[in-house]
């Protein structure tokens, strides 16, 4: 099983949709979460760190639950800039800053 | 934008050649890591340092070796490249924070 699992779409969304993702991990030690973009033939970015309480930034919501292992993201009023790879990000337990990369889902929003 | 770079972006070359593949950052990070990844397909770490003389394999094999003589300076080296080396490869650090930036990587091609 792999430590870091998505659904990996295509997603295809009319623009100005509302489009959520979800992502399961396996460790339940691990300490911190992060959603990056990746563009087609770029390398990843940042997106947004997730936090316990759950964060938004403007049209992006993340959302971490503990119990069940999983993460979450949700963007509204998709635009067609949006249309990218999304990278699910777990940070393992230690410290150490070893970053585990999901495979990625694609989303790719239409006119 | 992130201060971290690498060269080639792009290398063709025959198989049993040695190449380096260089990746540089200017943010004074101590963390450095090495990603493969293949066209649609998740990371893979290969590499990764703590720190100057501290270098580690990641959780996929290669063949690739590397080195951390000086902070700045984490280059990938293939003694004899391979038609299976060919990916894309992406250097990235992490400094204070989580957050990893990543290189723009180097595509390789090993004919």
């Amino acid at each position: 099983r792999k430590e870091v699992e998505q659904d990996p779409g295509p997603f295809n969304v009319p623009e100005g949709a509302t489009v959520a993702f979800n992502c399961t991990y396996s460790n339940s030690a691990s300490q911190s979460f992060f959603w990056y973009r990746q563009d087609c033939r770029k390398e990843p970015k940042l997106l947004m760190s997730v936090y316990s309480s759950g964060n938004e930034d403007g049209r992006f919501t993340a959302q971490l639950n503990r119990a069940s292992q999983y993460i979450s993201l949700l963007i509204r009023d998709s635009k067609l800039s949006d249309s990218a790879t999304y990278l699910c990000v777990v940070n393992t337990a230690g410290g150490y800053n070893k970053l585990i990369f999901g495979a990625g889902t694609r989303l790719a929003v239409h006119p | 934008e992130a201060d971290i770079y690498q060269t080639p972006r792009y290398l063709v070359i025959g198989t049993g050649k040695k190449i380096t593949l260089e990746c540089s950052q200017t943010m004074g990070h101590d963390k450095m890591y090495w990603y493969q990844q293949d066209p649609g397909m998740e990371l893979h770490l290969i590499h990764y340092s703590y720190g100057v003389n501290s270098t580690e394999k990641g959780d996929l094999s290669s063949e690739s070796t590397v080195s951390r003589i000086r902070t700045e300076h984490f280059p990938l080296t293939l003694e004899s490249a391979r038609p299976s080396h060919t990916s894309q490869y992406l250097c990235a650090s992490i400094g204070l924070g989580e957050t990893q930036y990543f290189g723009p990587g180097t595509r390789l091609l090993v004919l």
